[in-house]
């Protein structure tokens, strides 16, 4: 079956820009993760959706970062006046298990974000 | 800090040779641990999980797990030049919220030599 959908696979942006990223999970997963993935680094975790609701935004690195989820399947993260320092892969991940520590995620391809 | 160790690499094994990957980490309350294969300009791609202590093997990949030296490992049987890539090493930090929020290791890039 189809996978982890990513759009668009790359992004560039001026400074001080507003992006979208797109992510559509695996069809059924009700687990949604966004990570970043800075060059030579493991990703790093931005936030978790469960359904529609943002149940860990814990990494979000400041107020300029926002994701939303309005029908529980395909999530869009928002980055408002963009900074070269955005620049990084942004990875989506989906899991269909709903709660606990075993859910196994699934990648998409991701977005790189370049800000010039 | 949660933190996941991996030494870099890179690690260079003839072919049909047994590649060796190791990570560490620092939460003690850590229940699940992943290992992920990335190539170059590619996304992580799941290829084992381990929960409880002791070996699991599937096909020529052996994850090992030990809880109380907070090490966990991975072990690729007869290399080939295809599984030349970073593999990463992640940890879950306790699922908040009901999830499964991942910590990653830096990687440890595996060059299997011809």
């Amino acid at each position: 079956g189809a996978g982890v959908s990513q759009t668009p696979s790359n992004k560039v942006t001026e400074k001080g820009k507003y992006v979208e990223l797109r992510c559509d999970p695996i069809s059924g997963h009700t687990a949604l993760y966004w990570y970043r993935q800075s060059l030579g680094q493991g990703p790093e975790f931005l936030i978790y959706f469960q359904g529609t609701g943002a149940a860990d935004d814990s990494g979000l690195p400041n107020d300029r970062f926002f994701a939303v989820r309005p029908e529980g399947s395909v999530s869009t993260l928002k980055i408002q006046r963009t900074e070269r320092g955005d620049s990084a892969v942004y990875l989506c991940a989906s899991s269909a298990n709903s709660g606990g520590p075993y859910g196994e995620q699934f990648f998409g391809p991701g977005t790189r974000l370049t800000v010039l | 800090q949660k933190e996941v160790e991996q030494n870099s690499g890179p690690l260079s094994v003839p072919e049909g040779a047994i590649a060796s990957l190791n990570c560490t980490y620092s939460d003690r309350g850590s229940q699940s641990f992943f290992w992920y294969r990335q190539y170059s300009g590619k996304s992580p791609e799941l290829i084992m999980f381990i929960y409880s202590n002791g070996d699991k093997e599937d096909g020529r990949f052996t994850a090992q797990l030990n809880k109380a030296s907070q090490y966990v490992s991975l072990l690729i049987r007869d290399s080939q030049p295809s599984d030349s890539a970073t593999y990463l090493c992640a940890v879950n930090e306790g699922f908040t919220g009901g999830g499964n929020k991942l910590t990653f290791g830096t990687g440890t890039q595996l060059k299997v030599e011809l």
